[in-house]
């Protein structure tokens, strides 16, 4: 276990509708990344949050947003889901100590759109 | 472009055997390189990481290899065990900050045979 915790686990939404998926940092970590990754390829970044602010995205459109909190959890929001938005979403911390840290992920969300 | 791949998608072994699996990277740039283990539902476990400066490092029962020149890493699995059968992903990180902006490759599924 790695300290990092998602949820929900599976979530099945309806194209056009919006999602929020949350993730609790590993405790002593500040740093939150999130990923997708579709099934048979492997995950891909998406935007990464540090003392609140977004710092660094990956080639996703702007209906892909976050949050982080105080408490460094952090929220994934997607709006007017499409099909290809199905997969895993995957959250990593991380602690912001210098170069090359490691990064801890969590179980993932299962997004399913239909 | 800048990537992060994959020699072969499969590789099956026989229990007790010892496992070799291959990344390649295009980016010259790259100075640091991680393995991550991903069973079936779950998030990328940390297997062992390597830095640009360091051509071999050896963990429990894995070794990575870094070829600078011809820019490769290998995961080297000795005595690999059915616990070990699962996708293995070779990752970059491009965040001198941060250990948590990784590009993955797509993936090996390694099959252990008992």
């Amino acid at each position: 276990e790695t300290g990092v915790t998602q949820s929900p686990t599976h979530l099945i939404k309806t194209r056009g509708q919006q999602v929020t998926l949350r993730c609790s940092s590993q405790s002593g970590h500040n740093t939150v990344s999130w990923y997708q990754q579709a099934l048979g390829q492997g995950p891909q970044f998406i935007f990464q949050y540090y003392r609140e602010e977004e710092n660094g995205r990956g080639n996703f459109p702007p209906r892909f947003s976050g949050l982080q909190f105080p408490n460094y959890s952090s929220e994934l929001n997607v709006n007017a889901l499409e099909l290809d938005d199905s997969a895993l979403y995957l959250c990593a911390s991380s602690h912001r100590t210098g170069p090359n840290t490691e990064a801890f992920f969590g179980q993932g969300t299962r997004l399913t759109v239909v | 472009g800048e990537s992060v791949g994959l020699h072969l998608p499969t590789l099956s072994v026989q229990e007790g055997d010892n496992s070799i699996i291959n990344c390649a990277y295009s980016n010259s740039a790259s100075d640091y390189f991680i393995w991550y283990k991903q069973e079936s539902g779950k998030g990328p476990q940390f297997i062992i990481d390597i830095r640009s400066n360091m051509d071999k490092r050896q963990g429990q029962r894995v070794t990575v290899l870094l070829n600078k020149t011809v820019k490769h890493l290998s995961l080297q699995i000795a005595a690999t065990q059915p616990g070990d059968s699962a996708v293995y992903f070779c990752a970059e990180n491009r965040d001198e900050t941060s250990g948590s902006r990784l590009t993955f490759g797509e993936g090996t599924q390694l099959t252990v045979n008992p």
